[in-house]
């Protein structure tokens, strides 16, 4: 069973760094891109960042380009995605969700319960 | 960037058909994909590459991709269908999400 399971998120302050993980079993974690995608309270879903299976490609969107980093460790079946200068509106739930190919170009077929970030002083 | 369009609200009766459309700029031309998301839990995909259904989708949830617009359609419609549904597509090295459409079964 495919299983992806998210941690790192909380209160933060603006203009501070979090990190996130996700972490997957069952199933052969390398053969996969994956991404993360946000939702923000009672808002719809924004992709945030893909990741190609061996880190050659990376997207992000433009709302955090340059602030975020995604990042994956095929030995340890995760994938991180750290975020500097925060800001009110990245508060949001944040997805880990694993492509269909290898490639980050969606379909996203399995997804995490998410976990809570929340940018506030 | 690239915009995908979705009604905000659609409603339908028991055992009718739902359409929810999807439009952005020759959408025809790529994969369309959706997912239903209901009230506390993630989403969850029920069709890729614009007609396929993943493993435990219905056949009663179909879709297509023409022209500008992606079509999600549902048929024998049911309260367990009732759910927020997004389209989703890839264009220029972003992956882009719909607005999303509240889907009430009345």
């Amino acid at each position: 069973e495919v299983q992806l399971v998210e941690s790192g998120g909380g209160l933060v302050q603006p203009g501070r760094s979090l990190r996130l993980s996700c972490a997957a079993s069952g199933f052969t974690f390398d053969d996969y891109a994956f991404h993360w995608v946000r939702q923000a309270p009672g808002k719809g879903l924004e992709w945030v960042s893909g990741i190609s299976w061996n880190s050659g490609s990376v997207g992000y969107a433009g709302s955090v380009k340059g602030r975020f980093t995604i990042s994956r460790d095929n030995a340890k079946n995760s994938l991180f995605l750290q975020m500097n200068s925060l800001r009110p509106e990245d508060t949001a739930l944040y997805y880990c969700a694993k492509d269909m190919s290898s490639g980050w170009y969606g379909p996203l077929d399995h997804w995490g319960q998410g976990t809570l970030v929340i940018v506030s002083s | 960037s690239y915009d995908l369009t979705q009604p905000p609200s659609v409603s339908v009766s028991p055992g009718q058909t739902a359409s929810i459309t999807c439009s952005g700029d020759e959408l025809g031309d790529k994969y369309a994909s959706w997912y239903h998301q209901k009230p506390g839990q993630p989403p969850a995909l029920v069709i890729y590459k614009n007609t396929k259904r993943p493993p435990g989708i219905p056949e009663r949830i179909s879709g297509s991709n023409s022209g500008n617009t992606a079509t999600l359609t549902i048929s024998g419609t049911q309260a367990m269908d009732e759910a927020d549904y997004y389209c989703q597509a890839w264009d220029s090295r972003t992956v882009v999400f719909g607005g999303g459409t509240k889907l009430t079964v009345l």
